[in-house]
């Protein structure tokens, strides 16, 4: 059974501060998905990780794909309080329309 | 239009009571998914629809009966629901086979009393 598992599962941060969420899934795949969650909200599409290696960035948010250690990082650079959300990775099950979404970061950036 | 749209917004049903909730996306995505999710927990996957047909049933109960009238469509029928099924049901899209990720709805926030 693919397990994807983050951490932390609670992160309390200062603005300006630096820090990393890990996403670490069981099985093979090369495909890896974040998203971002507001409070009652749905989820909207950070970044689309694609094949080994892929690094993408947003802003004050990067995320990473390493396939052979099957670990994403979602890293964030000087956090500000906007960036307050829930995180979500999503492992794609290969050969399925399956995404398997890991625990979730809920991130809360204190001003 | 690279959205997609779910009606309605939110939605209070008795356990008796019969409703739907609809999801529509002009994206000429091939694939559609319901997911529920509760409170502080990820999505779960309930249905999958692959090219209008039915590809992936996560054992779900048969109170909850997707229905995918064309390739723009996706509807949830619900019957004689219980209070544990009150949740966000979110309604999502991909171009195909995973790929470049889901189009995620706004979704729909079921209360049944």
């Amino acid at each position: 059974e693919l397990k994807v598992e983050q951490n932390p599962l609670f992160l309390s941060m200062q603005e300006g501060k630096n820090y990393t969420i890990y996403c670490n899934y069981s099985t093979t795949s090369d495909r890896l998905y974040w998203y971002r969650q507001d409070p009652g909200k749905s989820l909207e599409s950070l970044f689309v990780l694609l094949s080994n290696g892929a690094v993408k960035q947003e802003g004050r948010l990067m995320a990473s794909l390493d396939t052979k250690a099957r670990l994403s990082t979602l890293h964030i650079t000087a956090a500000v309080h906007d960036l307050s959300a829930t995180y979500f990775c999503a492992v794609d099950l290969s050969g399925t329309y399956k995404y398997i979404f890991g625990t979730g970061t809920r991130l809360k950036v204190l001003a | 239009d690279t959205e997609v749209t779910q009606t309605p917004k939110h939605l209070v049903m008795g356990m008796t009571n019969k409703k739907s909730l609809k999801c529509e996306q002009h994206m000429g995505h091939r694939a559609m998914y319901w997911y529920k999710q509760k409170a502080k927990k990820p999505p779960e996957l309930m249905f999958v629809y692959s090219y209008e047909k039915l590809s992936i049933n996560e054992s779900v109960p048969s109170r909850f009966s997707p229905e995918c009238p064309n390739s723009s469509l996706l509807n949830l029928h619900l019957h004689a629901l219980q209070p544990e099924d009150s949740a966000l049901y979110l309604c999502a899209s991909s171009q195909s086979r995973g790929g470049y990720g889901y189009t995620f709805g706004s979704g729909t926030r079921l209360t049944v009393v």
